[in-house]
């Protein structure tokens, strides 16, 4: 089976430039979370999607980041404007997740990142 | 805010040597997960633990949920320069079902040969 997917692996790019993240999640699973690494704050969740629906954005930093999950199969974070202090890596990670009622499975898979650099 | 506290957040071992990592809040978990990450990859899960007490073993490593599931740890015997890597446990609150976890801030651990 093929895991998470996540394109571009690496983006360079300057400063007010807009960034597309993509992030193709593993088959069946219906949760999708958005996370940024750095080494000063760690893992950090930004968003994550409930069958295609946004459940938690409070972890977005401002409004310059937007994120949307057009089908069960594809979901992107965009940053527009980006910003110098945006370089990271971002992480997609999937899950089954069942939200009424029985035991919740919280296992998550990552994909393998997209290290974003804004000069 | 639920927080999990990872501790040691560095750790520079010789291979052979054997280590424990540690994760503990102050808040309860219905679950907690291990996960592994090597340079330029996204974290990997290693185990779930599930049961308070409940005690899982992978190879050498022995991954431990508290009594209270409050806490857990990550023992390693005689560890190899494979081992190298980031070690995240991450928590599902017992308070919501959300799906959301809670990370702890990772241990770094470095295995020389």
């Amino acid at each position: 089976d093929a895991g998470v997917i996540q394109s571009p692996r690496h983006e360079v790019t300057e400063m007010g430039q807009e960034v597309t993240l993509r992030c193709k999640p593993i088959s069946g699973h219906n949760s999708l979370f958005w996370y940024r690494q750095t080494m000063m704050r760690g893992l950090e969740l930004l968003i994550y999607f409930n069958n295609n629906v946004p459940i938690d954005d409070s972890g977005m930093p401002e409004d310059r980041f937007s994120a949307k999950m057009p089908n069960a199969s594809f979901s992107t974070l965009k940053i527009q404007p980006s910003e110098p202090r945006d370089s990271a890596v971002y992480f997609c990670a999937s899950s089954s997740l069942r939200l009424a009622g029985g035991p919740s499975s919280y296992e998550q898979y990552f994909g393998p990142g997209t290290r974003l650099t804004v000069t | 805010t639920q927080l999990l506290e990872q501790s040691p957040q560095f750790l520079s071992i010789q291979e052979g040597e054997n280590l424990t990592v540690y994760c503990n809040s102050s808040s309860v978990f219905s679950s907690l997960q291990w996960y592994r990450q090597e340079p330029g990859e996204g974290p990997v899960l290693l185990v779930t633990v599930v049961t308070g007490g409940e005690v899982k073993k992978l190879k050498r490593l022995t991954f431990q949920f508290g009594d209270a599931r409050k806490d857990s740890s990550l023992h390693i015997t005689a560890a190899q320069p494979g081992d190298t890597g980031l070690y995240l446990c991450a928590g599902g609150p017992s308070s919501s079902n959300t799906g959301k976890l809670i990370f702890g801030q990772g241990t770094t651990l470095q295995v020389k040969p």
